[in-house]
């Protein structure tokens, strides 16, 4: 049973601060590590796809980093607005094509 | 911008009774997937299906459920015989080759 573990599992931060949280996966047999948003009633929204030890992604306000070798990716809100509230999944494909979700990150962003 | 489209929004069956949850995937994608998740938990993988076969499922995928792409455009989850603890939200996801999954809405299932 792969593991893939998200932390920490909920945050509050106020409108402007930055922020950042961890995904933690297998670090042998890799291909690839998503980010998805959802927000409450849509559908998960693709955000970054890494596949490279190293990786870097940039999307606006939000940033992430892959490390494949310690198993680790962060994902990174720079200035953090109400919209930014969702939850941020993170997902691990290894060599198959099944992606294996971590539980969440719950991000609310007050004003 | 082409998106997954998934019916019905909400589907409320006896236990027992047959279900079939409705997903039209992106028209040039060529992997689809279901996942659940059941209320509180996280989003599980139940099946993946490439060239008209399935080629993963999990253990949650037993007999009761089935997948089918009838017509080259539909791709269905059929549950044969709900039970309680099948519901949960469903939803369909499609991609082009082992590439970001794009998901649907998703189809909240109450089995009472």
């Amino acid at each position: 049973i792969l593991n893939v573990e998200q932390s920490p599992q909920s945050l509050h931060v106020q409108e402007g601060d930055s922020t950042n949280f961890t995904c933690s996966f297998p670090s042998s047999n890799f291909y690839a590590l998503h980010w998805y948003r959802w927000e409450t009633a849509k559908s998960p929204e693709a955000l970054f796809v890494m596949t490279l030890n190293g990786d870097e992604k940039k999307k606006g306000r939000i940033s992430a980093t892959l490390n494949t070798k310690e198993g680790y990716s962060y994902l990174y809100i720079k200035g953090s607005q109400p919209e930014d509230s969702a939850t941020y999944l993170c997902a691990f494909t290894g060599g198959g094509n099944k992606l294996t979700f971590g539980t969440g990150t719950q991000l609310k962003v007050e004003l | 911008e082409p998106e997954v489209t998934q019916t019905p929004s909400h589907q409320v069956t006896q236990m027992g009774q047959e279900v079939i949850l409705r997903c039209v995937p992106i028209s040039n994608h060529l992997y689809f997937y279901w996942y659940r998740q059941i209320l509180g938990q996280k989003v599980e993988f139940l099946v993946s299906f490439y060239n008209n076969e399935i080629s993963e499922k999990s253990e949650i995928f037993d007999d009761q459920f089935s997948v089918e792409r009838p017509d080259g455009s539909n791709f269905t989850l059929k549950i044969r015989s709900t039970k309680l603890e099948d519901s949960a939200m469903y939803f369909c996801a499609s991609s082009e080759e082992l590439t970001e999954a794009f998901f649907g809405q998703g189809t909240r299932l109450t089995v009472v």
